[in-house]
């Protein structure tokens, strides 16, 4: 069945640590792929997408994420982590299911930034 | 305007009242979302309306009843939920329907509490 996993559950950093996400899928056809922040009592927000082309997508807030179709995934990452990127991150990939397209979510990673 | 917009915020309800949620978008986006989401857990599909039309609905049980209105509204009426029905309900809504590059808006959710 198609799946997208999330590797990390939890993450702890200090500020200014790099960050690096895991996200990988299980489909072999095109994919567009997602990710979305949760900040606390905060609805979901789209950090970043990658439809085509350039597989090293930039992101808001200065997270960057990249695909690498060989490996099935899409690794989201930022150079040095503050304080208020403490949050939830769900990776999400839009994936043929039943003559449509549907969001299968990731099971989400909880980051914690220590200031 | 570029927002999904919900209410209410929160709901307290008993296993015998009848609520509804409602949605509103006007962006001019012909798709919207319900998912349901518990704690720490991804955001789950349960229905989608495209052009106004039930697409699709995950087997959910009866007691959650969607209806679009129009093109803007999405209302989710609830009638003798279980106290396991409480969670956080999203509302998304994206351009069009189907295709693979359909990104999702999210709104803020109702947190619903059910005695």
């Amino acid at each position: 069945a198609q799946s997208v996993s999330q590797h990390n559950h939890h993450v702890i950093l200090s500020e200014a640590a790099s960050l690096e996400l895991g996200c990988n899928y299980s489909y072999g056809g095109t994919v567009n792929l997602f990710w979305y922040v949760q900040y606390p009592g905060q609805h979901l927000q789209l950090l970043l997408k990658y439809f085509s082309g350039d597989p090293l997508v930039k992101g808001i807030k200065g997270f960057e994420a990249e695909f690498i179709k060989s490996k099935f995934s899409f690794n989201l990452r930022k150079p040095s982590v503050q304080w208020s990127d403490t949050a939830e991150y769900f990776c999400a990939v839009n994936l043929p299911t039943s003559g449509t397209y549907k969001y299968i979510f990731g099971t989400g990673t909880r980051l914690k930034v220590l200031a | 305007d570029t927002e999904v917009t919900q209410t209410p915020k929160h709901l307290v309800m008993g296993m015998t009242n009848k609520k509804s949620l409602k949605c509103e978008q006007h962006m001019g986006h012909r798709a919207m979302y319900w998912y349901k989401q518990k704690a720490k857990k991804p955001p789950e599909l349960m229905f989608v309306y495209s052009y106004e039309k039930l697409s699709i609905n995950e087997s959910v049980p009866s007691r959650f009843s969607p209806e679009c209105p129009n093109s803007s509204l999405l209302n989710l009426h609830l009638h003798a939920l279980q106290p396991e029905d409480s969670a956080l309900y999203l509302c998304a809504s994206s351009q069009g329907w189907g295709e693979s590059y359909n990104e999702q808006f999210f709104g803020p959710g109702t947190r619903l509490t059910v005695l």
